[in-house]
């Protein structure tokens, strides 16, 4: 069935440094979803990319679709406290229609 | 006003025991789900409904039973509590004609299983 690979699965970075988020699908997809699911707080949709090769931005987070639509980034400039949590991509499956969610990314930043 | 709703938000309950999680949306949504969430964080579909009527069932144990008496309810029971049962349940709902199936969650339901 449709499985998407999200990496990497922690990440800790000094408040100020850039991070970034990958997923990776081995099937083209018709499009990709981003949560964030804050610590003891449940998954909040950030975004979503439908078209091959689109970059949105949100303040300082930039949302990117790959040109074969088989890989999305999620990258954080200058990260900050607030920005803690787990990172979560989402993409509906092929066969049955569902939204399939990646493993998430979990990023600690140190003050 | 929350949009999606479940109770109880923490649940402590003996092995063998059954339990019931509720939830309730106000977005006027025609699907709702069942998640289950582990201590790794991965977050895996149980149950879709869509209108009252079950679309998604997973590979769960029949002892989860949910059921929706109408498309803004959808509630989980689970008999004979299990240790491994031990997770956050989060309730979702969504509209896929018109948001895309943008999953909208609720708040969680935070199981242990002594």
């Amino acid at each position: 069935g449709q499985q998407v690979m999200q990496i990497p699965q922690y990440q800790h970075v000094q408040e100020g440094e850039d991070f970034t988020t990958y997923c990776n699908s081995s099937t083209t997809l018709s499009n990709i979803q981003w949560y964030k699911q804050r610590p003891g707080g449940h998954p909040v949709f950030l975004i979503q990319l439908v078209k091959s090769g689109e970059v949105k931005k949100q303040k300082r987070l930039t949302f990117q679709f790959g040109e074969a639509k088989k890989n999305s980034s999620l990258h954080i400039t200058a990260t900050q406290t607030t920005d803690v949590g787990t990172y979560f991509c989402a993409v509906i499956s092929s066969n049955t229609g569902k939204l399939i969610f990646g493993q998430g990314t979990t990023l600690q930043v140190k003050p | 006003d929350t949009a999606v709703s479940q109770t109880p938000k923490y649940l402590v309950t003996q092995m063998g025991n059954d339990k019931s999680i509720k939830c309730e949306q106000n977005l006027g949504h025609d699907t709702m789900y069942w998640y289950k969430q582990d201590s790794k964080k991965f977050l895996k579909i149980m149950f879709s409904y869509n209108n009252k009527e079950l679309i998604i069932n997973e590979t769960v144990p029949n002892r989860f039973s949910p059921k929706s008496p109408d498309k803004a309810h959808l509630n989980l029971h689970i008999n004979s509590l299990e240790l491994g049962d031990s997770a956050v349940y989060f309730c979702a709902s969504s509209q896929p004609r018109t948001s895309g199936n943008t999953i909208y969650f609720g708040e969680g339901s935070w199981l242990t299983v002594v």
